[in-house]
């Protein structure tokens, strides 16, 4: 069964530091490309960062640039966000997300996690 | 970053009935658009890829048109699954998301 499941979310003081993972399984993880997608509660998704499939190409969105980093750990297929400086707007649902063709980075998001929540407050 | 509109922001209608959303980008998304549908509580189930492709296992009743910077979704008929939230994303450039149109009982 092709599954995502993202860990790692909690309770952050602003300004603090969290580390989200997305253990994939099921699929060639190396073979794709993964994504991050937030949702706020209660609106609408927002794409938060993109990595390809051999790491060689990343981009985000211009509200986390500078405070996420995205990596991924082929040879463990999991994918990471390091999430700096977090500010009470990056409260959200996090989704790790799979790209639907094969070394495509940028697509459309066929395998979705069921997400892991992130509170930033103090 | 191209900016995604969607329309209505809710749509009221019955069971069996059809409806018709719609997705406006700011700019030529070309073909490089996808639907989704999120009931609470799960995470978005691809429908549509690429303006017009239904994605594996998506019911026929469920269709896609358009291109250039207006697309269409339509649910011919109207299932008491179907109502939920949709949300149309491009991949033209780096992904961006509409807002999303609520499809709720009438």
């Amino acid at each position: 069964e092709v599954q995502l499941v993202e860990s790692g979310g909690g309770l952050v003081q602003p300004g603090r530091s969290l580390r989200l993972s997305c253990a994939a399984s099921g699929f060639t993880f190396d073979d794709y490309a993964m994504h991050w997608v937030r949702q706020a509660p209660g609106k609408g998704l927002e794409w938060v960062s993109g990595i390809s499939w051999n790491s060689g190409s990343i981009g985000y969105a211009d509200s986390v640039k500078g405070r996420f980093t995205i990596s991924r750990d082929n040879a463990k297929n999991s994918l990471y966000l390091q999430m700096n400086s977090l500010r009470a707007e990056d409260t959200a649902l996090y989704y790790c997300a799979k790209a639907r063709r094969v070394y495509a980075l940028i697509d459309a998001f066929d395998i979705w996690g069921q997400g892991t929540m992130v509170t930033v407050s103090s | 970053e191209i900016v995604l509109t969607q329309s209505p922001a809710t749509l009221s209608l019955s069971p069996g009935e059809r409806a018709t959303l719609s997705c406006r980008a700011s700019q030529s998304v070309s073909s490089y658009l996808a639907w989704y549908q999120q009931k609470p509580g799960q995470a978005p189930r691809l429908l549509i890829y690429d303006a017009s492709n239904r994605a594996t296992g998506i019911p026929a009743r469920f269709s896609g048109s358009g291109s250039g910077t207006d697309f269409t979704l339509t649910i011919s008929s109207l299932e008491p699954e179907d109502f939920a939230v949709y949300y149309c994303q491009q991949r033209s450039n780096w992904p961006t998301f509409g807002p999303g149109t609520k499809v709720d009982i009438k």
